[in-house]
């Protein structure tokens, strides 16, 4: 079965600008959460939906927000780009409800110059 | 930070030997799980134990859970080569999906 997608692979943005990223998890999977990793600060938990709720959300400003659809569907924006909000953004899926093992994307990696 | 610790950041070992990472979480955890990732790509999930869990196996892999002293252990068996990767811990503390990820460490494994 298709795994985690996660588009694009690459961006390049300026500062200022405003970038959308998208994940489709694996089909059936309702929990859709998504990650920062920096060298400096490693992996960081942005926030996670289930069934189109918000659930949890970690500490990055309000400049990160996120939705997921009806069909599971999820993007994450952030505004006002910043130099530092280069890094790798990774999306990860779960059947379950609770606590089980996550299915990751292969991430989109941006750039903000 | 909320970011949990392994030891040690790096690991090179000949092929065919064991590798064994450590790492250490802060609080009362639902479970916790060890993923393995190449070259800066998305994240392999290799193995999950449950707080009420001591020890867990899948194939060669070996993790293993001490509640008491905050504290986990992976062990990779018999190495290869194509182990070459960074391995992460991450604890989940409750049911809403959230990871908190260690800073992984790097092994290599030569041939």
């Amino acid at each position: 079965k298709a795994g985690v997608t996660q588009t694009p692979r690459y961006l390049i943005k300026t500062r200022g600008q405003q970038v959308t990223l998208s994940c489709s998890p694996i089909s059936g999977h309702r929990s859709v959460s998504w990650y920062q990793q920096t060298p400096g600060q490693g992996l960081q938990f942005l926030f996670e939906y289930f069934s189109e709720t918000q659930r949890n959300k970690g500490n990055f400003p309000g400049r990160f927000s996120g939705r997921q659809f009806s069909n599971s569907r999820s993007e994450m924006n952030v505004s006002t780009l910043e130099l530092g909000d280069s890094a790798l953004y990774l999306c990860a899926s779960s059947f379950l409800n609770a606590g089980g093992g996550y299915t990751f994307g292969s991430g989109t990696r941006l750039t903000v110059v | 930070s909320q970011q949990g610790e392994e030891d040690p950041q790096a690991l090179s070992i000949q092929e065919g030997e064991n590798a064994t990472m450590n790492c250490s979480y802060k609080t009362s955890i639902n479970n916790l799980q060890w993923y393995r990732q190449n070259s800066g790509r998305g994240l392999v999930h290799l193995i999950l134990i449950r707080s009420n869990e001591r020890e867990k196996h899948s194939g060669r892999l070996r993790v293993t859970l001490d509640t008491s002293k905050k504290s986990s252990s992976l062990l990779i068996t018999a190495s290869r080569a194509a182990d070459t990767a960074s391995y992460f811990c991450a604890s989940c503390y409750n049911q809403g999906g959230k990871l908190i990820f260690g800073q992984g460490t790097e092994l290599s494994v030569k041939p």
